[in-house]
């Protein structure tokens, strides 16, 4: 699976968006992009994934460059329950059974009042 | 959703223990990883219909279980100090695309 590079730490001031930036300029055709986050203590969180098409759901936006050497995870309000680490992974589609997960250091998003 | 069990466990060093798993009803994929503190969770190995399909740099000595109630388990013998971590599995589809939903994770203290 491709590596990722994240920003280690970044801070949103609360009620405004958070963007957090994810690069993966190693991806293959056949490899989505994952987000987790993991509040302190707590199991991660599934959050969103794509392939090539935008994608949005409750919790957060995706956007992955037409090229998706790059991504970014969007929460359009950020609230100060959204400060967790945030997870970037990129995985193959996968033959059945095989679900491994890399995770990297992720992005420590801090949520100031 | 995917429960693990027990919360908080602590051991001796050179004994064995078994930690559990509950999977998302329908799923037939589970995943065990290792987090130690300070960093991302670590890929110990995976079970599909049963059988062990992938590990990760973990030695001989952290095996599984899955059983057909949707359950699972992960053993770990001769236990040593550095196997102190937040243990998380998750559970899947086998389907390539899908999302993977984790437990809240069992913390182990070798002491």
């Amino acid at each position: 699976d491709a590596k990722t590079t994240q920003p280690p730490s970044m801070d949103c001031a609360e009620g405004r968006a958070a963007n957090l930036p994810c690069n993966h300029s190693t991806i293959s055709g056949n490899e989505y992009v994952y987000w987790y986050r993991q509040i302190h203590s707590q199991g991660p969180q599934y959050i969103i994934h794509g392939l090539k098409n935008n994608e949005t759901n409750e919790m957060a936006s995706l956007i992955i460059t037409e090229d998706r050497k790059s991504s970014t995870l969007i929460l359009p309000h950020a609230t100060l329950r959204d400060t967790a680490v945030y997870y970037c992974i990129v995985r193959a589609g996968g033959a059945a059974g095989s679900y491994q997960l890399t995770f990297g250091k992720g992005t420590k998003l801090s949520v100031i009042p | 959703g995917v429960t693990q069990s027990p919360t908080h466990l602590i051991k001796t060093r050179g004994q064995q223990v078994t930690l559990r798993c509950s999977s998302q009803s329908g799923h037939n994929t589970v995943s065990w990883y290792q987090q130690a503190l300070g960093q991302g969770p670590q890929f110990i190995f995976q079970y599909y219909r049963k059988e062990e399909n992938g590990r990760g740099n973990f030695p001989p000595r952290f095996s599984g279980l899955q059983f057909p109630n949707d359950s699972s388990e992960l053993n770990v013998n001769a236990l040593e100090l550095d196997d102190s971590a937040l243990y998380l599995c998750a559970s899947s589809l086998d389907m390539g695309g899908t999302e993977a939903f984790f437990g809240q994770g069992t913390r182990l203290t070798v002491v």
